[in-house]
């Protein structure tokens, strides 16, 4: 079936304007996940969603950066004025709690440049 | 806190020798433990985990065991091949923690013919 998938695959922007990120999760995955792999930090989580539950934004790393997730589905994930300290490929993961493996399914990022 | 530590890259052998990829962890309680790989141009794969203390995860003639006594979850291949060059992360989930991995920093592995 299909997997995680995430658009645009790439990004290049110029500091201080906006962007969007989408992650589109594996149907009938409740939890959502977002993480941010950069050369200095590593993998960083971000933010995660669990149905209807108030989300864990403890990773975001400043208030620039928000995330919603629609109708339990796709979740969009917002830099406001952006910083060349963003560059960042930024992931996206879905898995099925309550099946018992909480496996995290990854998509292929997308790669930010913040110039 | 959670922490993940791994052994610095790149590790380069040649085809058919024996890979260790140390991974040691800091955590309270009894966390699960996991190796994902991402190999090039493509995203983060499940390569095993282990839930508890002394499981041995495997996969594709990888192995890694959960040792609590040294909180080690080192990953071991028996015969490596060019194809396995990727960069192999460690992580963790901490314990009741279903909403985020810890990853350690990656180690990227190189093997040659």
């Amino acid at each position: 079936g299909a997997g995680v998938s995430q658009s645009p695959s790439n990004k290049v922007t110029e500091k201080g304007k906006d962007v969007e990120l989408r992650c589109d999760p594996i149907s009938g995955h409740t939890a959502l996940y977002w993480y941010r792999q950069s050369l200095g930090q590593g993998l960083e989580f971000l933010i995660y969603f669990q149905g209807n539950s108030a989300p864990d934004k403890s990773g975001l790393p400043s208030d620039r950066f928000s995330a919603e997730r629609t109708g339990g589905s796709v979740s969009t994930l917002t830099i406001q004025r952006t910083q060349q300290e963003d560059s960042a490929v930024y992931l996206c993961a879905s898995s099925a709690p309550g099946q018992g493996s909480y496996e995290q399914y990854f998509g292929p990022g997308t790669r930010l440049t913040v110039t | 806190g959670n922490s993940v530590t791994q052994m610095e890259g790149p590790v380069t052998l040649s085809e058919e020798a024996f890979l260790t990829i140390n991974c040691t962890y800091t955590a309270t309680g009894y966390p699960s433990l996991f190796w994902y790989v991402q190999y090039p141009g493509e995203g983060l794969q499940l390569l095993l985990k282990a839930t508890k203390a002394d499981d041995k995860g495997s996969n594709k003639g990888f192995e890694a065991t959960y040792r609590k006594e040294t909180t080690s979850f080192h990953l071991e291949k028996g015969s490596v091949q060019v194809s396995d060059s990727a960069v192999y992360f460690c992580a963790l989930r901490p314990t009741g923690g279903y909403n985020k991995l810890i990853f350690g920093a990656g180690t990227r592995l190189a093997v040659h013919p």
